[in-house]
């Protein structure tokens, strides 16, 4: 099984609203990843979780909140976005740092 | 600070010809480079990495060639056919498990 996957698909959200973006894996990988990519632009890393600690925050702002409640799953909590927030959110997984990242199909969020 | 980039944006090709998408890279203590597929609403897909060890890879009809000499990266798909349109991102694996990505190369392949 080499598949990555994310729920909800497609998700809109009003800017005081509070949702969760949803990532597993059971490759038993245990660096995880989540991307953010915006329309016709490479995906930009937000976070990177190693055996389940988060280890790299790209300087992302505080109204997004990772959380890896296990090696399988890791978890996007998202509040008080903003709709330059808006863009497809990815999620991915590798056996470490120089092996290939498997990636998920992405969430597609919008914000109105 | 340093990056990976792209020379071309779009890529027009006939089907059954051989393409050649090309990357620059700016961090010449990198050591891991890969290649990706994004087709259109879809996640991005691995199709070959190459270590810094080596020049070149082979794998299913695409080779990737890396010359460190001038921090250059090129993927090379043989026979293209319409199914290998999409957008093609080169990325390289840096300190830490970051991943940086090139600005990608949109790949047209003309029946």
């Amino acid at each position: 099984d080499t598949e990555v996957t994310q729920t909800p698909k497609h998700l809109v959200m009003g800017m005081t609203n509070k949702k969760s973006l949803k990532c597993e894996q059971h490759m038993g990988h245990r660096a995880m990843y989540w991307y953010k990519q915006k329309a016709k632009k490479p995906p930009e890393l937000m976070f990177v979780y190693s055996y389940e600690k988060l280890s790299i925050n790209e300087s992302v702002p505080s109204r997004f909140s990772p959380e890896c409640p296990n090696s399988s799953l890791l978890n996007l909590h998202l509040h008080a976005l903003q709709p330059e927030d808006s863009a497809l959110y990815l999620c991915a997984s590798s056996q470490g740092r120089d092996y290939e990242q498997y990636f998920g199909p992405g969430t597609r969020l919008t914000v109105t | 600070g340093e990056s990976v980039g792209l020379h071309l944006p779009t890529l027009s090709v006939q089907e059954g010809d051989n393409s050649i998408i090309n990357c620059a890279y700016s961090n010449s203590a990198s050591d891991y480079f890969i290649w990706y597929k994004q087709e259109s609403g879809k996640g991005p897909q691995f199709i070959i990495d190459i270590r810094s060890n080596m020049d070149k890879r082979q794998g299913q009809r695409v080779t990737v060639l890396l010359n460190k000499t001038v921090k250059h990266l090129s993927l090379q798909i043989a026979a293209t056919q319409p199914g290998d349109s999409a957008v093609y991102f080169c990325a390289e694996n840096n300190a830490g498990n970051m991943l940086t990505f090139g600005g990608g190369t949109r790949l047209m392949v003309k029946p």
